[in-house]
């Protein structure tokens, strides 16, 4: 199994919503990200975690809370999100968050096919 | 401040001929650059990388170069297909800094014609 894979495919939430994304890899990855991409624009880190711990946040609003429950899953909560933070969310795995062997393909992030969200 | 540029945001070719697609950056920490190409409604496909020790590598009709001095790399695309059609987004990483965490360049959008 090489694959990420991301659901919903879709999702349409108003502002006072909670909802959630999911990711699963069965890669043995043990490194999760979550990616956001606006429309013609190239995607930007939010979260990283390694070995199941929050690696990295990059500034993200406290209105996305990322949860890695284990090995295989990496959720992206979402609650009282605004029309502005409609896009393309994007879930990536590598083999590990570092690797000092450049060519080991270690580093290669494997994306799923994306959420796209919509806020009204 | 962009730190990887794709300063071009389409190219159209004619089927069986030469696509190239470039790509430059600012971040001398970076030493492993990578291709995705990305389907409408899908994720970005990883295709092929190159660490900053060569200056070329290849995979099948997909030739990345790097020019280090030039802090320039580009994508050769021989013979393109119309399946190739996609975005091209360039992405760069530092080993020495925290990670696989990967810096996008905006994205070329080709087109190849039949």
């Amino acid at each position: 199994d090489t694959e990420v894979t991301q659901t919903p495919k879709h999702l349409v939430m108003g502002m006072t919503n909670k909802k959630s994304l999911k990711c699963e890899q069965h890669m043995g990855h043990r490194a999760m990200y979550w990616y956001k991409q606006k429309a013609k624009k190239p995607p930007e880190l939010m979260f990283v975690y390694s070995y199941e711990k929050l690696s990295i946040n990059e500034s993200v609003p406290s209105r996305f809370s990322p949860e890695c429950p284990n090995s295989s899953l990496l959720n992206l909560h979402l609650h009282a999100l605004q029309p502005e933070d409609s896009a393309l969310y994007l879930c990536a795995s590598s083999r590990v968050i570092k690797s000092t062997v450049a060519l080991s393909g270690a580093n290669v992030l494997t994306f799923g096919a994306g959420s796209r969200l919509t806020v009204l | 401040d962009q730190q990887v540029k794709q300063n071009s945001p389409s190219l159209s070719v004619q089927e069986g001929r030469i696509s190239i697609l470039n790509c430059d950056y600012t971040n001398s920490m970076f030493d492993y650059f990578l291709w995705y190409k990305k389907y409408p409604a899908e994720g970005p496909t990883f295709l092929i990388s190159i660490s900053s020790i060569k200056d070329k590598n290849e995979d099948g009709r997909f030739t990345v170069f790097l020019n280090k001095s030039a802090k320039h790399l580009s994508l050769h695309i021989v013979p393109s297909q119309p399946g190739d059609s996609a975005v091209y987004f360039c992405a760069a990483s530092a080993s020495r800094g925290a990670g696989n965490m990967l810096t996008f360049g905006g994205g070329t959008r080709l087109m190849v014609k039949p």
